[in-house]
């Protein structure tokens, strides 16, 4: 039963460029949440994709945006990267119903850089 | 808003010590849940244990065990036998119960090491 899995693993990038991040759920899981996690801090929450829509948005700017696909994997996106977007980036996948909380799984995540 | 806050940034004990991390959290909701995440330094984090705020019951899995103060909003982790593969940072996070989006708000962390 394959986890989280995430894309790449490192990434160095300067200011002003864009970046594209993935995230493939873990099996049987359509939700994907996005987290932020800058070093010695906890992770922030940036956004949730179900069904192929943005559901819940953290307190990021339209910088960050994102896509889920058909098959629930997903992308973030961050634009005009700036410093402080240095950080590692964690996709966690969830199948919550009718309410009921379903524990997020975490993958490996993202470490980015920006020079 | 809901916050959480682990007042402990580090910890170390020996191995085989009993250990506790605290975490206490700011809500007005009255369903919700509460998690504890471990990230060893190879970053993957790792569900620890999972309370919901109904349950009076507390939560156990093996040598975690949490103490749940719903009134007093607090919630700590109590580690068992420690072990040299105890060593992470461990978050405490908070998540409403509700329909739809579920986001996690998570503690600044704790660093614990377990020495040999």
């Amino acid at each position: 039963d394959a986890g989280v899995t995430q894309s790449p693993t490192h990434l160095i990038k300067t200011r002003g460029q864009q970046v594209t991040l993935r995230c493939s759920p873990k099996s049987g899981h359509d939700t994907v949440s996005w987290y932020q996690q800058a070093l010695g801090q906890g992770p922030q929450f940036i956004f949730q994709y179900y069904e192929e829509e943005e559901r819940q948005r953290g307190n990021f700017p339209d910088r960050f945006s994102g896509h889920q696909f058909p098959n629930y994997s997903s992308e973030l996106n961050v634009n005009a990267l700036l410093l402080g977007d240095s950080a590692l980036y964690l996709c966690a996948s969830s199948r919550p119903r009718g309410g009921r909380v379903e524990t997020q799984y975490f993958g490996p995540g993202t470490r980015l850089l920006v020079l | 808003a809901q916050t959480v806050t682990q007042s402990q940034p580090e910890m170390s004990v020996q191995e085989a010590e009993t250990v506790t991390l605290s975490c206490t959290y700011d809500t007005s909701e009255n369903n919700y849940y509460l998690f504890w995440y471990k990230q060893p330094p190879s970053r993957q984090m790792i569900l620890v244990i999972r309370q919901e705020a109904y349950k009076q019951q507390n939560a156990t899995e093996n040598r975690f065990s949490v103490n749940f103060q719903k009134a007093a909003k607090s919630f700590s982790l109590k580690i068992s036998d420690s072990q040299l593969g105890d060593t992470a940072m461990y978050f405490c996070a908070f998540m409403k119960r509700l329909q739809g989006a579920q986001k996690l708000v998570f503690g600044q962390g704790t660093r614990l090491t377990i020495n040999p």
